[in-house]
């Protein structure tokens, strides 16, 4: 089955900086790789998402990079804002139709 | 977009009780949801795929007698913990694809139990 691996586990950032956060996948018929966004307490919320067949996407501070070569994608965070404070957690769907997730990234962004 | 409801969001019960955890689509249907347990600080457990009209599909390590699953209808699943322990206090949060089995998951709120 799939495998996925996140990286890091916690990442603290100050406020206007950048954050990356990484995961690698293990099956290759994987096909789509969202990014969930969970505060403490809440329901995980899809953030952004991409597909195989393109290999980047980006909604306004929010971009996702693909690459189906070397199997990994990252999550990329410009500007970062207190609000954006949360764990992140990417994930993988090959060919079994379930989501695998990653181990998460607490993102901490200090005013 | 596709809403998931799930309730309770918090439940408190005595040792050897039982607890029901209702999931609900509630404006598409869902032939499959997914059932997970969350540590504090950790990541999303997937304890069993819920299908309706057939048995779940449970992880390996998650006892299915424990973790009772049913898929009543195809707007509905529900987790019963059967003669809930105090290690069984956790985070439980479903989730259903919104398009088919390769789009987006909408998650539920999530439900707190706390067993005393």
């Amino acid at each position: 089955g799939e495998n996925v691996e996140q990286h890091p586990s916690t990442l603290s950032v100050q406020e206007g900086d950048s954050a990356v956060i990484k995961c690698t996948y293990s099956d290759s018929a994987s096909n789509y790789f969202p990014w969930y966004k969970q505060e403490l307490g809440k329901r995980p919320q899809l953030i952004i998402d991409i597909r195989s067949n393109v290999g980047e996407k980006k909604d306004q501070r929010i971009a996702v990079t693909l690459n189906k070569t070397a199997k990994h994608f990252s999550l990329h965070i410009t500007e970062t804002q207190p609000e954006d404070s949360a764990v992140y957690f990417c994930a993988g769907l090959g060919g079994s139709y379930i989501p695998t997730f990653g181990r998460g990234t607490s993102l901490i962004v200090h005013p | 977009g596709a809403v998931v409801s799930q309730h309770p969001s918090r439940v408190i019960c005595k040792s050897g009780t039982s607890v029901k955890i209702e999931c609900r689509s509630l404006d598409f249907q869902a032939t499959t949801m997914f059932w997970y347990r969350q540590f504090p600080k950790k990541s999303l457990m997937l304890m069993a795929t819920s299908n309706e009209g057939s048995k779940a599909t449970y992880e390996q390590g998650v006892e299915k007698d424990k973790f009772l699953i049913n898929h009543a209808s195809l707007t509905l699943s529900t987790l019963t913990v059967t003669s809930a322990h105090p290690e069984d206090s956790s985070f439980y949060i479903c989730s259903a694809p919104g398009r088919g089995l390769s789009g987006e998951l909408f998650f539920g709120e999530g439900s707190r139990l706390t067993v005393l």
